[in-house]
């Protein structure tokens, strides 16, 4: 099955730096990657979503890069603002493939110091 | 206003306890999943349904039971045969079936053993 790995697990910057987060995945069939933010105590939000046929998307302060070839996909987030501190996480799936859900990494603590 | 219910927020399980997890949706979505999550990890599956009367295991079904009666409601019972069922329990649910149409969540229930 798919095998999602995200880095770094902890991440701090200060206010107004970018934030990136890596996630690489491990089935080549792969086609649906979004991005979801977890505030304490409640449930994931999904913030931007990419498909295999598009290399990069853009939302405001939010971008998702994807590379196929090395099975690899980031977000990044610019001009960071303390209430982007959360856990963010990756996923991915397999269109056509079952409707067996997303597999997600485990998470990025992002951390906006003042 | 649009979304997902999950109740309750918190719930206490006796040993040899079933435990029943509400998930309730007004988006006429066709397809709900529940997850599970626990600390530092991503979310897994436990089991999703694509339509009504029809649900299918994910990859952490066992201890866990489902039905899915309404086109809005999709229980998880946490039996017994569960040894491990402290966790966060996250219900979502996407436009269609497929593991590439968005997933919106609940703000999820806390299980704990007494």
């Amino acid at each position: 099955g798919e095998n999602v790995e995200q880095h770094p697990s902890t991440l701090s910057v200060q206010e107004g730096d970018s934030a990136v987060i890596k996630c690489t995945y491990s089935d080549s069939a792969s086609n649906y990657f979004p991005w979801y933010k977890q505030e304490l105590g409640k449930g994931p939000q999904l913030i931007i979503d990419i498909r295999s046929n598009v290399g990069e998307k853009k939302d405001q302060r939010i971008a998702v890069t994807l590379n196929k070839t090395a099975k690899h996909f980031s977000l990044h987030i610019t001009e960071t603002q303390p209430e982007d501190s959360a856990v963010y996480f990756c996923a991915a799936s397999i269109t056509g493939g079952g409707a067996d859900g997303l597999t997600f990494g485990k998470g990025t603590h992002l951390i906006i110091q003042p | 206003d649009g979304g997902i219910t999950q109740s309750p927020k918190y719930l206490f399980r006796k040993e040899g306890q079933n435990v029943t997890l509400s998930c309730e949706q007004n988006l006429n979505h066709d397809a709900m999943y529940w997850y599970r999550q626990d600390p530092g990890q991503g979310l897994r599956l436990i089991y999703y349904s694509q339509i009504v009367n029809d649900f299918q295991k994910g990859d952490i079904a066992e201890g866990y039971s489902v039905s899915r009666e309404k086109k809005e409601s999709f229980p998880l019972t946490v039996t017994s045969a569960q040894k491990n069922p402290t966790a966060f329990y996250l219900c979502a649910s996407s436009v269609g079936p497929g593991p590439d149409q968005p997933q919106h969540f609940g703000d999820g229930t806390r299980l704990s053993i007494l």
